[in-house]
């Protein structure tokens, strides 16, 4: 399953409201969708699993929604450390990840 | 707490052999299915290869298979990744990785720092 992220970069402002794509070319069985983080030499931190449950420790502002081949990541209220790379990985069959999406202080 | 650490990245020639190290702790590490996970230099992830919790159920990316083989040492709480044929693009830090299930293909909710493998010569 090939996913495609969009878009490629966003660039917001603090406090404003985000939100990233996520396609996939069939579709993901039972919502085996991920999310991840990262920032610059880090490794990656899990945000959400099964298309819209928060991973322990997780602030309620990360959000994940959708089903079967298009799922998003939302971000209520963004905070100056949400800023980072962010990843979409299916489970259901094999497994892959997305190009990933850059999000930038505008 | 859980953690993991990769070790014995390193410098090697194209063609060449190495093998990577996840050392886990905090957890019992017989029960969780393990992944590798690579990232090229400023490139987004690449799932590798993953085991189940008894190390006998393994799968591969296609861009490794037939050359990377993945094994665990579950009496020493170890991952293994050994590479053969090593080329240019396997260049990468490679990032051991626990799945929340017995499973070798799951979500990872425990990452390493990753371990640096350069393939030039």
């Amino acid at each position: 399953i090939v996913l495609t992220q969009s878009p490629g970069t966003l660039s917001l402002s603090p406090g404003e409201r985000a939100t990233l794509s996520c396609r996939a070319s069939q579709s993901v069985s039972s919502n085996y969708l991920a999310w991840y983080q990262q920032k610059p030499g880090q490794a990656p931190r899990l945000l959400i699993y099964g298309a819209s449950s928060r991973a322990t420790g997780i602030p309620d502002r990360f959000s994940g929604s959708g089903s079967g081949t298009d799922f998003t990541l939302t971000i209520s209220r963004l905070e100056p450390e949400d800023f980072a790379v962010y990843y979409c990985q299916q489970y259901g069959i094999s497994c892959s990840f997305g190009q990933g999406t850059k999000l930038e202080i505008k | 707490e859980v953690r993991l650490l990769e070790s014995g990245g390193g410098l090697v020639q194209p063609g060449g052999s190495l093998r990577v190290s996840c050392a886990a702790s905090g957890f019992t590490f017989s029960t969780y299915g393990m992944t590798w996970v690579r990232q090229a230099p400023g490139k987004g992830l690449e799932w590798v290869s993953g085991v189940d919790g008894s190390g006998a159920t393994t799968y591969y990316g296609d861009s490794v298979k037939g050359r990377f083989t993945i094994s665990r040492d579950n009496s020493n709480n170890a991952l293994y990744l050994h590479m053969n044929s090593l080329r240019v693009d396997d260049t990468a830090v490679y990032y051991c990785a626990k799945a929340p299930t017995p499973g070798p293909i799951h979500y990872m909710d425990v990452w390493g720092k990753g371990t640096t493998v350069t393939v030039s010569s």
